[in-house]
């Protein structure tokens, strides 16, 4: 079984300054895809950024960036700039590619971020 | 485009009661998906469907069921409530599923179970 472990359950940060959250997870599968979804107070959860594992390259979309480390199976999420609108929870969440593969999420980390 | 709509966003049972949710995919998305979302345990996985067809399923008592329409409309079920069952239930759209496309979520129904 597949198991996904932040074990941050808070951070701050001041604005403008950059912050990573930590994320780790335990497989035995080869091949299998990472991600970070942000989860605004009363809002909709929404995917921040996608890894597939065979890729070397970490995955980046704008301020945010990923240090996926297959090896030590590590998956942590920077985020630049921090903006007030970051103010969220963030899961990491792991899925295989297998037929019956479906996404396990992490406990999450709740992120705040001060003006 | 209309996002992910759930209905009804909050509601309250007693023990013992069933409740069933509903929840409008993104027009085009054949893949729907639920989750539980507690403080203590997270998010879990409940089941996916696609096509009308059970894909997956989560680990969760048999309390616990769903179905799927030709319009991929989706409802989910849970029948002889315990207190243990109050969360936010969470559905996701997506065309073909997480690994394929992005999860759609919508704004979710929370229960709470007296």
């Amino acid at each position: 079984a597949q198991t996904v472990t932040q074990s941050q359950p808070e951070m701050s940060v001041q604005e403008a300054e950059t912050v990573t959250l930590s994320c780790t997870y335990d497989t035995s599968e080869s091949n299998y895809y990472l991600f970070w979804y942000k989860q605004p107070p009363s809002r909709q959860m929404i995917l921040v950024i996608r890894q597939e594992a065979y890729k070397q390259q970490n995955a980046t979309e704008n301020r945010f960036s990923v240090n996926f480390q297959k090896a030590a199976k590590s998956f942590s999420l920077k985020i630049s700039d921090s903006q007030l609108g970051d103010t969220a929870m963030y899961f990491c969440a792991f899925q295989t590619t297998g037929a019956n593969s479906k996404l396990t999420f992490g406990k999450g980390i709740t992120l705040s971020v001060r003006p | 485009k209309a996002g992910v709509t759930q209905t009804p966003r909050y509601l309250i049972k007693t023990r013992g009661q069933q409740v069933t949710l509903s929840c409008s995919p993104i027009s085009g998305h054949r893949s729907v998906s639920w989750y539980q979302q507690t403080p203590g345990q997270g998010l879990q996985f409940l089941f996916e469907y696609f096509s009308e067809t059970q894909r997956n399923k989560g680990n969760f008592p048999g309390r616990f069921s769903g179905r799927q329409f030709s319009n991929s409309r989706s409802e989910m079920n849970v029948s002889t409530l315990e207190l243990g069952d109050s969360a936010l239930y969470l559905c996701a759209s997506s065309r073909t599923g997480a690994l394929t496309g992005e999860l759609f979520f919508g704004e979710g129904s929370r229960l709470t179970v007296l």
